[in-house]
């Protein structure tokens, strides 16, 4: 298994300001991956960030809204650009460790005013 | 492309009595099958997995799993629920080099 541990928490934020936030694994990881849960949803993926390359994003998903760093093989961060309260979700990471299990970080819970 | 369906929203159970979460899919080629739980204010936590093998999975906290290939489902059950098992629970399918996760129910375990 492995530790994920993601920051900030939870944040408030106003209407068209940004948002970094921080994934820490204890372990080296090639694949991470980047989610939203908006309000009873299910998870969607917004991007897989490997390291040394360019994050792939899903459909729907801009690197211009959700620019993605992986500078190592133990951190990544994704920011949320320019935010609008349909922005307001849970942002989870998590990490492809072995034989296709995801380990996720227990989540950053955005609110946008 | 692969996807899950978990037809219900809410499960509501007695305690002590069996859980039961459906869970049916649809990927081509042989189903890489997962079970998650999310607790509230918390991410998500791996139960079990089916890749291969036996059909009945045995998972985390007492969870089983049994794969069905027939019928395309991958149901997860506990034999005697418990308040604490009270949670989202989520199935996921692998292909392409990511997960696909279904819209998560809702279990409710009454005391």
């Amino acid at each position: 298994s492995a530790v994920i541990s993601q920051k900030p928490s939870r944040d408030i934020c106003q209407r068209g300001t940004s948002l970094t936030i921080q994934c820490q694994v204890d372990s080296q990881v090639t694949m991470m991956f980047w989610y939203r849960q908006q309000p009873g949803q299910s998870l969607t993926l917004i991007a897989t960030a490997n390291q040394g390359s360019e994050a792939t994003y899903e459909s729907g998903f801009v690197i211009d809204k959700f620019p993605i760093s992986r500078p190592n093989l133990t951190f990544s961060t994704l920011t949320v650009s320019n935010m609008s309260p349909e922005d307001s979700s849970i942002y989870l990471c998590s990490v492809d460790i072995a034989k296709n299990i995801q380990y996720f970080g227990a989540g950053t819970r955005l609110s946008v005013l | 492309a692969q996807s899950v369906a978990q037809p219900e929203d809410q499960v509501n159970v007695a305690e002590g009595n069996p859980l039961t979460v459906k869970c049916t899919y649809s990927v081509s080629g042989n189903p890489y099958l997962f079970w998650y739980v999310q607790y509230p204010n918390r991410g998500l936590q791996f139960l079990l997995k089916y890749i291969t093998g036996d059909n009945l999975v045995k998972g985390s906290y007492g969870f089983e799993a049994e794969f069905n290939k027939s019928q395309t489902s991958f149901h997860l059950k506990k034999p005697s629920a418990l308040v604490s098992d009270s949670a989202l629970y989520f199935c996921a399918v692998y292909g392409n080099n990511r997960l696909a996760f279904g819209k998560g129910n809702q279990v409710v375990v009454i005391p």
